[in-house]
């Protein structure tokens, strides 16, 4: 089992590009999160999917959209970067909503320039 | 917005030192509370989920503590060793699947 998997690792983008990163889980967990890590900050609920084909908004959603593609796979999307989207990008899932603990992903780093 | 707090931020201790550490948070619409080990460079890693009031949970030389009445968890280390140093996360769930997690209590163990 690798757990869940994210890509890219690094990203370096310019302010205005767009990227897609993208997270799966091999566990069969029926939600799925996008966390953002700031220093000092903790680990900050961008979106989630409680069940597949299901989206809300966590504490900071602007600037993101999220896809639930199947029961596996959770892609966070920025369509515009912007320096203050600079930040290490989180991906986890568990089977059973709030009481089930969380696996995360192995991160993404992202730098906006 | 739910507020999560987590004290201290940082502490230093010796090796055999015993610590504990507070995560305060809203005492209504509670559903679990998550205590999480986050080593650096590594991905935060589950150490206990506690549902019940008055709920206690040991892993080793780790235990937990849950008080929902009054909103606070207590996070012990027995005998502190160089290996437990990392920042210790926890995060309170509401209704809705939406976790909150605090800023993190950083444990530095020194041999």
């Amino acid at each position: 089992n690798a757990g869940v998997t994210q890509t890219p690792k690094f990203q370096v983008l310019k302010t205005g590009q767009s990227m897609t990163l993208q997270c799966a889980q091999d566990m069969n967990h029926n939600s799925m999160y996008w966390y953002r890590q700031d220093p000092g900050m903790g680990l900050r609920l961008i979106y989630y999917s409680a069940s597949e084909g299901t989206t809300d908004k966590g504490e900071v959603p602007n600037g993101y959209n999220v896809s639930r593609l199947n029961k596996r796979e959770f892609s966070l999307r920025l369509e515009s970067a912007a320096p203050s989207q600079t930040s290490v990008y989180f991906c986890a899932s568990t089977t059973s909503g709030g009481a089930g603990e969380q696996f995360f992903g192995p991160g993404t780093r992202l730098t906006v320039l | 917005i739910l507020n999560v707090e987590q004290s201290p931020q940082s502490l230093h201790v010796q090796e055999g030192d015993s610590t504990n550490f507070t995560c305060s948070f809203p005492s209504s619409n509670f559903y679990a509370l998550h205590w999480y080990r986050w080593e650096t460079a590594k991905s935060p890693e589950a150490l206990f989920v506690m549902t019940l009031n008055g709920d206690e949970k040991k892993k080793g030389r780790i235990s937990a503590t849950l008080n929902t009445k009054e909103g606070y968890s207590y996070l012990y280390i027995k005998g502190s060793q160089p290996e437990d140093s990392a920042t210790y996360l926890c995060a309170f769930s509401g209704n809705f699947n939406k976790f909150y997690f605090g800023s993190g209590t950083k444990l530095n163990v020194k041999p």
